[in-house]
């Protein structure tokens, strides 16, 4: 069963603050991808991971970079966290081409204040 | 570029059927998904439908697609309160990721309320 995990459920974090957003998948995917999610706007594409340290944008990079130093796991981070970045991350992975095959993580609600 | 759309809420009585409504611009799209979100959890993949096909139904789901109106449904069946979700379209389009493989674009996402 592929489980994809999401280091923290709830993050309070300040403006200002660096952030970081971590998931990890245990089925040796190659692909990784992290999306906001907001109400009204569905999920957006931020980036997006083809293999180890290897990564391309999204549809909405601004503020955001990711690292992947190990297959299983794709980091987001927030340079310095700013009110507009409160939102519901979701981060999913995949083992090829094919999205049919893409699992997701449970979600990350981060609060910026 | 690619765009999903799909209204915001939906409400119905347990027991009835829901219909929840996707349209999408890509003329490209090959696979077309419904996936459901509930409360505090991540997306789960309910079904998918080829776009050379009409319909596909599994169990109390059925898929519609009008590929003429780049319109997509799905309906649930005698609905429970179980079923109570956020439902996400999502559309497989033309565009190429870097490394392979397709980008999968979401639509809005449709809250269903399911009332006793």
């Amino acid at each position: 069963d592929v489980k994809v995990t999401q280091s923290s459920r709830y993050l309070v974090k300040r403006t200002g603050e660096k952030v970081f957003l971590e998931c990890v998948q245990d089925m040796d995917h190659e692909n990784m991808f992290w999306y906001r999610q907001d109400p009204g706007l569905g999920l957006r594409l931020i980036y997006f991971s083809y293999d180890v340290k290897m990564k391309e944008k999204g549809d909405i990079p601004e503020g955001y970079s990711v690292s992947r130093e190990k297959k299983e796991r794709f980091s987001l981070i927030l340079e310095s966290a700013s009110t507009n970045q409160t939102s519901m991350y979701l981060c999913a992975s995949r083992a090829g081409p094919n999205p049919y095959e893409q699992y997701f993580g449970p979600g990350t609600r981060l609060t910026v204040t | 570029g690619e765009d999903v759309e799909q209204s915001l809420f939906l409400s119905v009585r347990e027991g009835d059927s829901s219909v929840i409504n996707c349209t999408y611009t890509d003329s490209s799209s090959t696979y077309l998904y419904w996936y459901k979100q509930e409360p505090g959890a991540g997306l789960q993949l309910l079904t998918y439908i080829f776009s050379n096909m009409d319909m596909k139904q599994d169990q109390r789901l059925t898929v519609l697609l009008n590929k003429k109106d780049k319109h997509l449904s799905l309906r649930i069946a005698d609905t429970q309160t179980g079923d109570s979700a956020i439902y996400f379209c999502a559309e497989r389009g033309g565009f190429i990721l870097t490394g392979g493989g397709n980008k999968l674009t979401f639509g809005t996402g449709t809250q269903l309320k399911v009332e006793l």
